[in-house]
């Protein structure tokens, strides 16, 4: 399996808190995502990233930032949580190779619910 | 926008059978194409990634193939057992390290 690591596993908080939630790699690959996993809509990306400090949008970002100082460490920020972002979250890692594109490897997930 | 697309949602075989599990995708331009398998509140194990130049791929009782023309992947379980229960889901790379993800399909497999 990937060295990958999420924390926390499970989180509830109330509508009105910001929550950070951890990813953590031991692989030292490139790339890094955070993605939503909801019934009926399955898996949608939230941002992403391509190296230290360099982040990117993906489909469903509105009320939530990232931040990568380091390599191994993807942080996800909802600023004030609400009860639309009671999710399973998903971290994801990829190497670059100079393309095509790469395989994916996933986290465990953090289940969040906001009350 | 991609649109990816499993059908059925959800399949229930007997021990054994040779399964098809299919995957198909809106826009053609796309750089890969990965299987995963997940497991009731677990994450999401790869089990196949195609690139766009290949046709298919195979791992163990594991076989995908890639058709970009018409848009459609499929997954081939062979001998199937009750251990591959599992949501399968397959996701295309279209660009930017992005992947679009279909909604999964829900095996069972009954002993």
């Amino acid at each position: 399996d990937a060295g990958i690591t999420q924390s926390p596993r499970h989180k509830v908080t109330e509508t009105g808190t910001p929550v950070t939630l951890r990813c953590h790699q031991t692989e030292n690959h490139r790339y890094m995502y955070w993605y939503r996993q909801d019934p009926g809509h399955g898996l949608r990306l939230i941002h992403y990233s391509y190296g230290v400090k360099d982040t990117d949008k993906g489909e469903v970002s509105d009320g939530y930032s990232v931040s990568r100082s380091k390599t191994e460490d993807f942080l996800l920020t909802l600023e004030s949580a609400t009860s639309s972002q009671t999710s399973v979250y998903f971290c994801a890692i990829s190497e670059y190779s100079g393309g095509p594109y790469n395989e994916q490897f996933f986290g465990p997930g953090t289940r969040l619910t906001v009350l | 926008k991609q649109e990816v697309t499993q059908i059925p949602a959800a399949l229930s075989v007997p021990e054994g059978e040779n399964l098809v599990l299919n995957c198909s995708f809106t826009d053609s331009a796309i750089y890969n194409l990965q299987w995963f398998r997940q497991d009731p509140g677990k994450g999401l194990t790869s089990l196949l990634l195609i690139q766009s130049s290949q046709r298919e791929q195979t791992s163990g009782r594991l076989n995908a193939s890639l058709d970009k023309s018409s848009g459609r992947s499929t997954l081939y379980i062979a001998a199937s057992q009750p251990g591959d229960s599992a949501t399968y889901l397959c996701a295309v790379g279209g660009g930017s390290e992005k992947l679009v993800f279909g909604k999964g399909m829900k095996l069972t497999v009954n002993p």
